[in-house]
């Protein structure tokens, strides 16, 4: 596609589900990112992608947080047993290798956990 | 570790005035420097960046930034802006060599350009 697709745009999920979003990097961007957006925390580095594997997940706030990418492209954020303070607009970027090249946003995905 | 502080958390300006948003960052190593941009419901949009060479950077909209690297600073201009400049604006750093994508944001400055 043109852009960094990411779904659901919403989700309104209830405390305690599991719930998995979805990003769709640029086709041929082997690097991808995930951002939380939150009230009072502003922009959180989550995780990243080179290819398939993920050398940095130090940003993950818990272990109810994981991350996958598959086949190089797409890559799925679960979040297990939500709690409220999950609730943020999460984001996600692509950009074409690692090192010295411009990351490109998706438009998010607003969760709310209620 | 880096950080990135955004002294203001909202700038109100009228239209076609000027502004100036300041970004400071701390490193202790070399670091590239961003302002993006967001939209009301949107993702975040590349304004700028510095990676070297000329310490003023012009952007895309008419914005320009100005890297000062004694007063680790970063800031954020344009001679006139307009309505449609309303927006949140990030500063980021991301450390050098190393991915663009992994980026340290400031809490971000939110732009209300009153007519």
């Amino acid at each position: 596609g043109a852009g960094v697709s990411q779904s659901p745009s919403n989700k309104v999920t209830e405390k305690g589900k599991d719930v998995e979003l979805r990003c769709d990097p640029i086709s041929g961007h082997t690097a991808l990112y995930w951002y939380r957006q939150s009230l009072g925390q502003g922009l959180e580095f989550l995780i990243y992608f080179q290819g398939n594997s993920a050398p940095d997940k130090s940003g993950l706030p818990s272990d109810r947080f994981s991350a996958e990418r598959t086949g190089g492209s797409v890559s799925t954020l679960t979040i297990q047993r939500t709690q409220q303070e999950d609730s943020a607009v999460y984001l996600c970027a692509s950009s074409l290798v690692v090192a010295n090249t411009e990351a490109f946003f998706g438009q998010g995905t607003r969760l709310t956990v209620v | 570790a880096q950080s990135v502080t955004q002294l203001d958390s909202q700038v109100p300006v009228f239209e076609e005035a000027p502004v100036e948003l300041r970004c400071n960052y701390s490193s202790s190593v070399s670091v590239y420097l961003f302002w993006y941009v967001q939209y009301p419901n949107q993702g975040l949009q590349l304004l700028l960046k510095y990676l070297s060479g000329s310490t003023l950077v012009k952007g895309i909209n008419g914005f320009e930034a100005e890297f000062n690297k004694s007063q680790t600073s970063f800031h954020l201009r344009k001679p006139s802006v307009h309505i449609s400049d309303t927006a949140e604006y990030f500063c980021a750093v991301s450390e050098v060599g190393r991915s663009q994508g992994n980026l340290i944001f400031g809490k971000g400055t939110k732009l209300s350009v009153k007519p």
